[in-house]
C-alpha cells in the first residue's frame, strides 16, 4: 500500500492478556519506529529499528514489551499481561534511513 | 542520551498573528530537522522540514529557521488561521539516523 498500515485500529483487553499490535511499513522504508501516545500528551519513544543494525529498545517502559520487524519489513508490537496503564494509542511510523517519518493511523488499545 | 527542548507548551494568539516555536537541540551532528503538526484525534503529518545547509526555507505561511551554531531551530506561522490550531512537534536527527522528538507545543487560535 502507499501508507503505513496499523492493525488492528481498535482493541479492548482484559487486564492480564497478552495483545499483539501489527505495523506494515511504507515498501522501502529502512526506519520503523513505535510509538505510545496518551490523551493530551505528547508522544512516547518505544522502539526504533533501522535496517539490520541491532534495535534501540531504550524505550520500552517494561520487560512486558516488545517488538519484532521481521523481515526488514512488518513489525510486531507485543505487549504481555497488560495493564491498565498500557492504554493509550500505538503509533507506528517509517521512513527511509535519513527522511521524515510517515505516521500509521494507530492503534487504539484499551485495557479494562 | 540526545534531547530536545521545545518551548512553549502552550501558546495561544489572536487570529491573524503570528506564532513562534522554538526548539534547543544537543547533538551537533544532527543534519534534517522536521516539524510535525498533530490535530485532535489525528496521527502527526509532516509540515516542513530543514536540513542543515540552509538556514530558513519557507512555504506560504509557514517557515522554519536553523542556527546551527546555536543548536537553535523555530517555527514561523504568519497570518494565522483557525485550522492552524493544533500541537506542533520539532524532531531532529541525531548522528544514529534516529529522529528525537520534542514534547509538543500546543497551539491555540483565538478568534
Amino acid at each position: 500500500g502507499a501508507g503505513v498500515s496499523q492493525s488492528p485500529s481498535n482493541k479492548v483487553t482484559e487486564k492480564g492478556k497478552d495483545v499483539e499490535l501489527r505495523c506494515d511499513p511504507i515498501s522501502g522504508h529502512t526506519a520503523l519506529y513505535w510509538y505510545r501516545q496518551s490523551l493530551g500528551q505528547g508522544l512516547e519513544f518505544l522502539i526504533y529499528f533501522q535496517g539490520n543494525s541491532a534495535p534501540d529498545k531504550s524505550g520500552l517502559p517494561s520487560d512486558r514489551f516488545s517488538a519484532e520487524r521481521t523481515g526488514g519489513s512488518v513489525s510486531t508490537l507485543t505487549i504481555q499481561r497488560t495493564q491498565q496503564e498500557d492504554s493509550a494509542v500505538y503509533l507506528c511510523a517509517s521512513s527511509l534511513a535519513t527522511g521524515a517519518s510517515t505516521f500509521g493511523s494507530g492503534t487504539r488499545l484499551t485495557v479494562v | 542520551g540526545e534531547n530536545v527542548e521545545q518551548h512553549p507548551s502552550t501558546l495561544s494568539v489572536q487570529e491573524g498573528d503570528s506564532a513562534v516555536i522554538k526548539c534547543t537541540y544537543s547533538d551537533s551532528a544532527s543534519n534534517y530537522f522536521p516539524w510535525y503538526k498533530q490535530e485532535l484525534g489525528k496521527r502527526p503529518q509532516l509540515i516542513i522540514d530543514i536540513r542543515s545547509n540552509v538556514g530558513e526555507k519557507k512555504d506560504q505561511r509557514i517557515a522554519v529557521t536553523l542556527n546551527k551554531t546555536a543548536k537553535h531551530f523555530s517555527l514561523h506561522i504568519t497570518e494565522t488561521q483557525p485550522e492552524d490550531s493544533a500541537v506542533y512537534f520539532c524532531v531532529y536527527m541525531d548522528s544514529n539516523y534516529q529522529l528525537i522528538w520534542g514534547a509538543g507545543t500546543k497551539l491555540i487560535i483565538k478568534p
